[in-house]
């Protein structure tokens, strides 16, 4: 069964505390991995897509990664703006569904 | 105006009460999905339509149905809501690929409370 799994739950750094999120995944022929930011009461945002095992992108203080069984989502020097759940989602096989994890609480104290 | 719109934001509504969660976009995507987020338990999928005439259960259906109006409309009911059903719900879409580079674009979401 496919499945993604993200940890820690909770994440509290302070502002400039460089950390990183994990989600490790299950599935069967992967096309994709997905990183959304989510704000509270709204819907979550499109941060990355990875493809393939290797793979890097980075945007402002987040950079993602992927290995064969795990991505990371790299915070450098935080900000309190960077507070947010994040979430992973996998598509995988010929459906082309998302399946999302259940995602990362992150507070940035100033 | 947002790319994919959902009404209503808030909602309550009584036990057995019949109830339509409304969905419309203008990115022009052919494939529509209707999540659950429930806390500690992630983004849960409905159900989704890859075009007008092709509707598909997800993994949690039980006790909602939709109903894609048009290609760019997409509406989940349920028919006698209970309180286990009380969730922020979210409308997404994306192009015929399935999710291309940008994922899924998402609606900002339907705070439902069923008493």
């Amino acid at each position: 069964e496919d499945q993604v799994t993200q940890s820690p739950e909770a994440l509290r750094l302070q502002e400039g505390e460089s950390s990183s999120l994990n989600c490790s995944y299950t599935v069967s022929g992967l096309r994709g991995l997905f990183w959304y930011r989510q704000d509270p009461g709204k819907g979550p945002e499109f941060l990355f897509t990875l493809y393939s095992a290797g793979e890097e992108k980075e945007k402002e203080r987040l950079k993602a990664t992927l290995t064969k069984k795990e991505s990371f989502l790299h915070i450098t020097a935080p900000k309190p703006e960077d507070s947010a759940t994040y979430l992973c989602a996998v598509q995988a096989g010929a459906t082309n569904k998302l399946i999302f994890g259940t995602g990362t609480l992150l507070a940035v104290q100033p | 105006d947002a790319d994919v719109t959902q009404t209503p934001r808030n909602r309550i509504t009584k036990t057995g009460k019949r109830i339509m969660l409304e969905c419309s976009q203008t990115k022009g995507h052919d494939r529509m999905y209707w999540y659950r987020q429930d806390p500690g338990l992630g983004l849960r999928l409905i159900y989704y339509s890859f075009d007008v005439k092709d509707i598909n259960k997800g993994e949690i259906s039980d006790g909602y149905s939709v109903s894609r109006q048009a290609q760019a409309k997409f509406s989940l009911s349920l028919e006698s809501a209970i309180p286990n059903q009380t969730a922020l719900y979210f409308c997404a879409t994306s192009d015929t690929t399935g999710t291309g580079d940008y994922g899924y674009t998402f609606g900002s979401g339907t705070r439902l409370t069923v008493v």
